[in-house]
């Protein structure tokens, strides 16, 4: 079993739709985070978080630590939010979900 | 500001053949650095880790080695690929704060 679980595995949402994206974990954690991957490989990270919840833009970050449980929200999604969606958690090493590819469609 | 480079960006190579990829870190001193693969339709793995010159952790048993030869570089290598080894390459350094990571722009190696 995976220490970080994300659902779904594949997202397809409609312009302008909002989208959640879970990641739970059952590793005791320092912080989470949400990371973005887009189609050229290249990485970058979105949020680090550790209680509460945070908004860039468009985007919003929530942690339950009790329930081992976090969200990614996107408002008003855009076809350029396609991407993978990655959630990792620092323990005594960074593990990572195994990503949810996320494809808007105009 | 901290920048990871990596090199070479893509890589295609016959089975058998040796491998060096290599990544460098500007910006920061005595980083942890680490090397992931990931497969297709798969997360990330943790391969190596080094918490300075020489040091070097490794995270899963296989035919590639890892070296630190100086402070910021941060070397992957294999003396015989396999067909396995394919995948999507990246070196990460972890920040003061242990709690941040950063990654670099990834190498992406076919073997055939």
């Amino acid at each position: 079993k995976n220490e970080v679980e994300q659902s779904p595995q594949n997202l397809t949402a409609q312009e302008g739709e909002f989208i959640t994206i879970n990641c739970s974990y059952s590793v005791g954690i320092s912080a989470l985070h949400w990371l973005q991957q887009h189609p050229g490989g290249g990485i970058v990270s979105l949020f680090m978080l550790s209680s509460g919840k945070k908004k860039h833009g468009r985007l919003i970050a929530t942690i339950n630590i009790q329930e081992k449980h976090s969200s990614l929200h996107i408002t008003a999604s855009h076809p350029r939010d396609s991407a993978v969606y990655i959630c990792a958690v620092t323990g005594n090493q960074f593990y990572f979900g195994t990503g949810t590819s996320l494809t808007v469609i105009p | 500001s901290q920048t990871i480079h990596q090199w070479p960006a893509t890589l295609v190579q016959p089975v058998g053949s040796p491998l060096s990829l290599e990544c460098t870190v500007e910006g920061t001193s005595n980083p942890n650095l680490y090397w992931y693969r990931q497969a297709a339709g798969r997360g990330l793995q943790l391969l190596f880790y080094s918490v300075g010159i020489g040091q070097i952790s490794s995270e899963v048993p296989q035919n590639l080695s890892a070296s630190r030869p100086q402070d910021r570089q941060f070397i992957l290598s294999s003396k015989k690929l396999l067909l396995s080894d394919s995948g999507f390459y990246l070196c990460a350094w972890r920040g003061v704060s242990l709690d941040t990571q950063y990654f670099g722009p990834g190498t992406r190696l076919t073997v055939l």
